[in-house]
């Protein structure tokens, strides 16, 4: 079975630094990997999602990811992040044969100081 | 606005009692999920519907039931409420259940019982 871990909590930052949310996975197949957006009060949103070919991947809002396989990470960057940014963030897995349902990580919470 | 339709938003249950927590989808999508949120823990599966018809347990399923009723509606149902089922509770929906296709997920019910 898969798992995933996200190695930070929370992550502060001030408004228009960069910042990288880390997320490792474990499984014995190969699989999907997703970034997952929760704002306030609100539902999860897709953010972006790895499949497979090129290994950087990017999604809405300005923020993109890494797959690196040898690392089994899919570590989330932005280089400059706005208040608007304030929410939770979910990575999860799937794996590609098999029940193919999602697995989330614990979530890491970033919050924009201004 | 299409989407996915969570009620109640939130709810007060004392132990013991029963209640059902509605969600209803008009995407078209032929599988559903029901998930809960814990601080620290992430999102889990507790029951889904690959689609209308039969349902399935995830990782988490003692003390809930499920009912897909058409392809739209998906309830799960809370027969006697224990303190350790207060959480955040999504519905979710997808085209398929890979989740290649991307799961829509409702804004959330929160319940607590006390």
């Amino acid at each position: 079975a898969q798992s995933v871990t996200q190695l930070d909590s929370q992550v502060p930052v001030f408004e228009e630094a960069p910042v990288e949310l880390r997320c490792n996975y474990s499984s014995s197949v190969s699989v999907y990997l997703f970034w997952y957006v929760q704002y306030p009060n609100q539902g999860l949103q897709l953010l972006l999602k790895y499949l497979s070919g090129s290994t950087l991947v990017k999604g809405i809002n300005g923020f993109e990811a890494e797959f690196n396989k040898s690392q089994t990470s899919f570590h989330l960057r932005k280089p400059s992040v706005h208040i608007s940014d304030t929410a939770e963030y979910f990575c999860a897995v799937s794996e590609i044969q098999g029940a193919q349902k999602l697995v989330f990580g614990q979530g890491t919470r970033l919050t924009i100081n201004p | 606005n299409a989407g996915v339709t969570q009620t109640p938003k939130f709810q007060v249950l004392k132990t013991g009692q029963s209640m059902t927590l509605q969600c209803a989808q008009d995407m078209n999508h032929n599988s559903m999920y029901w998930y809960r949120q814990d601080p620290g823990m992430g999102l889990r599966l507790i029951y889904y519907s690959a689609s209308e018809g039969t349902t399935d347990k995830g990782e988490v399923p003692n003390g809930y039931n499920v009912s897909r009723l058409n392809k739209r509606e998906f309830s799960l149902r809370l027969e006697s409420a224990a303190p350790s089922q207060t959480s955040v509770y999504f519905c979710a929906s997808s085209e398929a259940t890979s989740p290649l296709y991307g799961y829509t997920f409702g804004s959330g019910t929160r319940l607590t019982v006390v």
